[in-house]
């Protein structure tokens, strides 16, 4: 899998919005974007995926650039639970495992 | 609607004995991912099976680590004569058609075992 850039952490405020980047320059055409988050002490969420247009869904939103060289992970109102570690990750030609990197600890001042 | 289902969630063993652990995964998911997290680390996938089957294997220790996904029941890993370095959270997948690459992984809430 092509590899992705995340920030280590980022702060926000709870009910603000929050914009998590990803940065993948080297994303193939056939890449699909996905993005999971980990809560303490429980196993990986699924949040949302996409190819190339950007996505929407219950938890977030997922905004795709043209290029499809970066990302954008969109909480729109950002609540305590949201606290956790997110990961972008790149999944190509096939149905391997997933390829975890640091992902970015989202904080969430109350 | 039950999710992926791990068991044990706590599981304590002394060095040199077996660990079984085992995953149901969701209800018509018939792939199932194995995935180890040592503290203070990342994910790292281990092995993807089908029923009955093992598609990859490369994220496996080449000794003492082996996973099953048979026909009925569970999946299972097995890991033999446990060492301190295997404490860790195992965590299992499943997905409903892994065949493209565009299919979610839904994940239990994982074992953690300490090893004594």
């Amino acid at each position: 899998d092509a590899k992705t850039t995340q920030p280590n952490s980022m702060e926000s405020n709870e009910e603000e919005p929050v914009h998590l980047p990803c940065n993948h320059s080297t994303i193939s055409g056939t890449d699909y974007i996905h993005w999971y988050r980990q809560l303490p002490s429980q196993g990986p969420e699924y949040v949302i995926h996409g190819l190339t247009s950007n996505v929407n869904n219950r938890m977030a939103s997922l905004a795709i650039a043209e290029d499809r060289k970066s990302s954008t992970l969109i909480l729109h109102r950002a609540t305590l639970r949201d606290a956790a570690v997110y990961y972008c990750i790149l999944r190509g030609g096939g149905a391997d495992g997933l390829t975890f990197g640091k992902g970015t600890h989202l904080i969430i001042q109350p | 609607n039950a999710g992926v289902m791990q068991n044990p969630r706590h599981l304590v063993r002394r060095r040199g004995q077996e660990a079984r652990l085992r995953c149901s995964p969701m209800k018509g998911h018939s792939h199932v991912y194995w995935y180890r997290q040592l503290p203070e680390e990342g994910l790292k996938f281990m092995v993807y099976l089908q029923k009955e089957n093992i598609i990859d294997e490369s994220g496996m220790p080449k000794e003492r680590f082996s996973a099953e996904f048979p026909k009925e029941g569970p999946s299972i890993l097995r890991i033999q004569q446990v060492v301190r370095g295997d404490s860790a959270a195992y965590f299992c997948a499943s997905s409903r058609n892994s065949l493209y690459s565009n299919q979610p992984q839904h994940f239990g809430d994982g074992t953690r075992l300490s090893i004594l």
